[in-house]
């Protein structure tokens, strides 16, 4: 099963909103990604983030690896419609062999 | 550069048959990793290969099994399906052992098990 938790599970956006989501868990990690998947795609990777209370910004997306390293957080500001998709994080321990472990994923949709 | 092709894009199988997937890696990349990806859920590791060997498994039984052949394209098997195979398999390559932080994934393979 899933070992990293997201939240929300979805959201709808209103263009020119600020959205917020983030994924936790119970172990640490060294190491946190973010992706983005939109359908018949496999998923791109948007950020990723190397040491605990690191900041990094990829154009309107920022992303940041918590202090405790069992969490991180990504923002999406000014959204626009082609944000839509699902966005994932991931994360890679090396306790665990450092293969990359995902979230169950943030659906992101436009509001009607 | 040639990014990370799969094939079929589509399969339909029945319970029980067998099944192989492929994948080409993308361009200088030696590392494939893959993954199964049931529908509304994130990706699940399957297993990696490197220099044509397995290199980590996940938590998947052994008839799912998999080769990694000297131009670093790879197969995934899967013996005796069952209806919960039914996901998307995505292949992911890197630039090297380790480097899990730089994977590139392919479209995906969608598979359905009836």
């Amino acid at each position: 099963g899933q070992q990293l938790n997201q939240s929300p599970q979805s959201m709808f956006i209103q263009e020119g909103e600020d959205v917020s989501m983030n994924c936790t868990s119970s172990s640490i990690f060294n190491t946190w990604l973010w992706y983005k998947q939109e359908p018949g795609e496999g998923p791109v990777l948007l950020i990723a983030l190397y040491k605990a209370g690191e900041l990094t910004s990829n154009g309107r997306l920022t992303a940041q690896f918590g202090i405790t390293r069992k969490d991180s957080f990504l923002n999406i500001s000014a959204s626009i419609p082609s944000d839509v998709g699902i966005y994932f994080c991931a994360g890679l321990r090396r306790a665990a062999g450092n293969k990359l472990t995902f979230g169950g994923g943030t659906r992101v949709l436009v509001k009607p | 550069e040639t990014g990370v092709t799969q094939s079929p894009t589509h399969l339909i199988k029945t319970r029980g048959q067998q099944v192989t997937l492929r994948c080409s890696s993308q361009s200088g990349h030696n590392t494939v990793s893959w993954y199964q990806q049931a529908l509304g859920q994130g990706p699940q590791f399957i297993f990696q290969y490197y220099r044509e060997e397995e290199n980590g498994r996940g938590n998947f039984p052994p008839r799912f099994s998999g080769l990694q052949f000297p131009n670093y394209s790879s197969e995934l098997n899967v013996n005796a399906l069952e209806l919960d195979d039914s996901a998307l398999y995505l292949c992911a390559s890197s630039p090297g052992e380790g480097l899990n932080e730089k994977l590139f994934f392919g479209s995906g393979t969608q598979l359905s098990v009836l």
